[in-house]
């Protein structure tokens, strides 16, 4: 059974970047089958895509996101990473990882428990 | 300010019927497949629903869902308490190229 797990730092001061990374066992991220994905949650909203990355092409951003994130695979470790910069209070949010698996289409099947992430000095 | 438009809040009594919309628009529900996540409070998302009515492994037929045109809808019959929770629609947006959410609905057994 897959299972994902987030860490990195509660607290990250203005301005600078926030680094996550998300550990998969149950799977090899190698494998080119699966998209992995960030996602984050500020407190009492709603749910917004951060980006994706896969073992056999570029990672895909969100638009809104996307001059400011970049994630990557450590296939040695077997899990992939999250950074983003120039962070504000704005980004303060519950950050989860997911994969996505392909049936008709790709679809967020598993998700992590999720990080607490709090932007302030 | 979430893409997909979900009524914040839905309720009912138990043993009722509620039905959650999301609203879309042609490049994101009226192209792609809608999926639905459960939530609890302080909990990661769960899938429900996936490919606009297939229930994942271990959902209770109690939930169903549908799609039509740019929106879609997802139905809890027989409700029960440990139904409370916040429930979140999503799709892919063809033209942003990302996955897009709903705000989530917040439902109450009352």
């Amino acid at each position: 059974q897959v299972q994902l797990q987030e860490s990195g730092p509660g607290l990250v001061k203005p301005s600078q970047t926030l680094s996550l990374a998300c550990s998969v066992s149950g799977a090899p991220i190698s494998s080119g089958s699966h998209f992995w994905s960030w996602i984050r949650q500020p407190a009492g909203k709603g749910l917004e895509w951060i980006g994706r990355v896969y073992a056999s092409g570029s990672p895909n951003y969100n638009p809104s996101l996307k001059s400011r994130v970049t994630i990557s695979l450590d296939t040695s470790k077997n899990q992939f990473s999250m950074n983003l910069s120039s962070v504000t209070a704005a980004d303060s949010a519950v950050y989860y990882c997911g994969r996505e698996v392909l049936s008709f289409s790709y679809y967020i099947d598993v998700w992590g428990k999720g990080t607490s992430v709090a932007v302030s000095s | 300010q979430s893409v997909l438009t979900q009524p914040p809040s839905a309720s009912g009594t138990p043993g009722q019927k509620i039905t959650i919309s999301c609203s879309g628009s042609d490049s994101d529900m009226g192209s792609n497949y809608a999926f639905w996540y459960q939530q609890f409070p302080g909990t990661a998302p769960k899938l429900l629903i996936h490919t606009d009515n297939q229930r994942s492994s271990g959902v209770p037929d109690r939930f169903s869902a549908s799609k039509a045109g740019t929106s879609a809808s997802l139905a809890i019959s027989g409700l029960r308490s440990e139904d409370e929770a916040d429930y979140h629609c999503a799709t892919w947006d063809t033209n942003l190229g990302a996955w897009v959410f709903g705000g989530g609905t917040k439902v109450t057994v009352l």
